[in-house]
């Protein structure tokens, strides 16, 4: 079965300090790797994805294939990333994702 | 603008009255979902469309069903609604190339 963990429900930091969202995944064959953003009164949205090696608004993701992990990083949180935050493998053979059960991320001032 | 429309945001039925629930998206994407979720939880994906190839999701209930007459279009009919199906309903697009989905900003379904 394929399953994604978040292990933290709620993740509360200060401005300017380090956050690291974790996320680990159960997956047959060789998943594309998603992490999906829904900030306040807005659509869930694509944040990044595994295979574009790219920083988006100062995160990034590396996927560990060994600990089949792909945990969320940004080195100085600011208050506008407070939001919930949604691990998403994506099956490419089946053409669909599972998605974790997020994780909301509060940073106080 | 919103690529990914879902009328109406807000739906209020009565217990065992047949809803119908609606998403259009202008991004002429080949794959479109249909998402349960309720609070604090994931999105549960319910089925998705690849073109008209319709799949269902082994644990979607019956109660659920979905029609998708055009690329445009999809609809998400609940025969039954039952005080647990009260949830947001999302749909969403996915272009084939990326793997990436695009939402809809969801439907609130109350069941009296």
């Amino acid at each position: 079965a394929q399953r994604v963990t978040q292990p933290e429900k709620l993740l509360s930091v200060f401005k300017g300090a380090p956050v690291e969202l974790k996320c680990n995944y159960s997956y047959s064959g060789s998943p594309e790797l998603f992490w999906y953003v829904q900030y306040s009164r807005q659509r869930l949205q694509l944040l990044l994805r595994h295979i574009s090696r790219e920083s988006i608004k100062g995160f990034t993701a590396d996927l560990n294939k060994g600990e089949t992990s792909f945990h969320l990083k940004k080195p100085f949180a600011q208050e506008e990333d407070s939001a919930m935050y949604y691990c998403a493998p994506h099956n490419t053979n089946a053409g669909k994702s599972t998605f974790g059960d997020g994780t909301t991320l509060t940073v106080k001032p | 603008d919103a690529m990914v429309i879902q009328n109406p945001r807000y739906q209020v039925t009565q217990f065992g009255k047949p809803v119908t629930l609606s998403c259009s998206q202008t991004l002429n994407h080949n794959v479109m979902y249909w998402y349960q979720q309720k609070s604090s939880q994931a999105p549960k994906l319910l089925f998705h469309y690849y073109d008209k190839d319709f799949n269902n999701e082994a644990d979607t209930p019956d109660n659920f069903q979905s029609r998708r007459p055009n690329t445009s279009f999809c609809f998400l009919d609940i025969r039954s609604p039952g005080l647990g199906d009260a949830a947001m309903y999302l749909c969403a697009t996915e272009g084939t190339a990326k793997n990436i989905q695009y939402f809809g900003a969801g439907t609130r379904l109350s069941v009296l």
